[in-house]
């Protein structure tokens, strides 16, 4: 069974404040990762891809991957309230050219 | 660059009705397409993907069909309509050869009355 867990939320943070959202897999072949912002209504966006262990750097956001943990996260510094959206994980499974699994998302909110 | 239009925004239809939605990819040759929907309160669905014209895969049996008649053109099709066609249907795309990351069209509501 191919599954991606998300924590649904809402994680509801300060502006300012550090925003994290975890992500777990089941297929211990996966070789990409993606994190990808979705605001109420709106299509899927981008915002970050990891594919090997460690941490990535973009901006304000950071991604990690612990594939020996089936694990990955993404960081949000200095969280604004246009951050508010649900965040999507997203996995390959089947290898490098395997299809994208998605999570149910995470909502997060950042207050003013 | 590349762009993915997806058309209509949304759309109203009675149970029973046929459905085409479509989607069309510009700036790049031989992409991988997709068709995922979302239902309200539900994680996107992959129902169908595409490598090639005339070869389509489907991950969900469903009443749901779709087609590639051109290379950066991908339809869904429906003969009838049921009320749990109902979601957010959106149309994807990706590089060949390596998985880059999947972009997005803008999205077609559906509402099945």
């Amino acid at each position: 069974q191919k599954e991606v867990e998300q924590n649904s939320g809402p994680l509801s943070v300060p502006e300012g404040a550090i925003a994290s959202l975890n992500c777990t897999y089941s297929d211990r072949v996966s070789q990409s990762f993606f994190w990808y912002r979705q605001y109420s209504g709106k299509s899927p966006e981008l915002i970050m891809s990891i594919y090997s262990n460690g941490d990535k750097e973009d901006g304000r956001f950071t991604a990690q991957l612990n594939k020996a943990s089936q694990y990955v996260s993404l960081l949000i510094r200095d969280s604004q309230p246009s951050d508010s959206a649900t965040y999507l994980c997203a996995v390959t499974y089947g290898g490098s050219q395997g299809n994208l699994i998605f999570g149910k998302g995470t909502k997060l909110s950042v207050k003013p | 660059s590349q762009t993915i239009h997806q058309w209509p925004a949304t759309l109203v239809q009675p149970v029973g009705s046929p459905l085409s939605l479509e989607c069309t990819v510009e700036g790049t040759s031989n992409p991988n397409l997709y068709w995922y929907r979302q239902a309200a309160g539900r994680g996107l669905q992959l129902l169908f993907y595409s490598v090639g014209i005339g070869q389509i895969s489907s991950e969900v049996p469903q009443n749901l069909s779709a087609s590639r008649p051109q290379d950066r053109q991908f339809i869904l099709s429906s003969k009838k309509l049921l009320l749990s066609d109902s979601g957010f249907y959106l149309c994807a795309w990706s590089v060949m050869r390596f998985n880059y990351g999947y972009t997005f069209g803008s999205g077609t509501r559906l509402t099945v009355v």
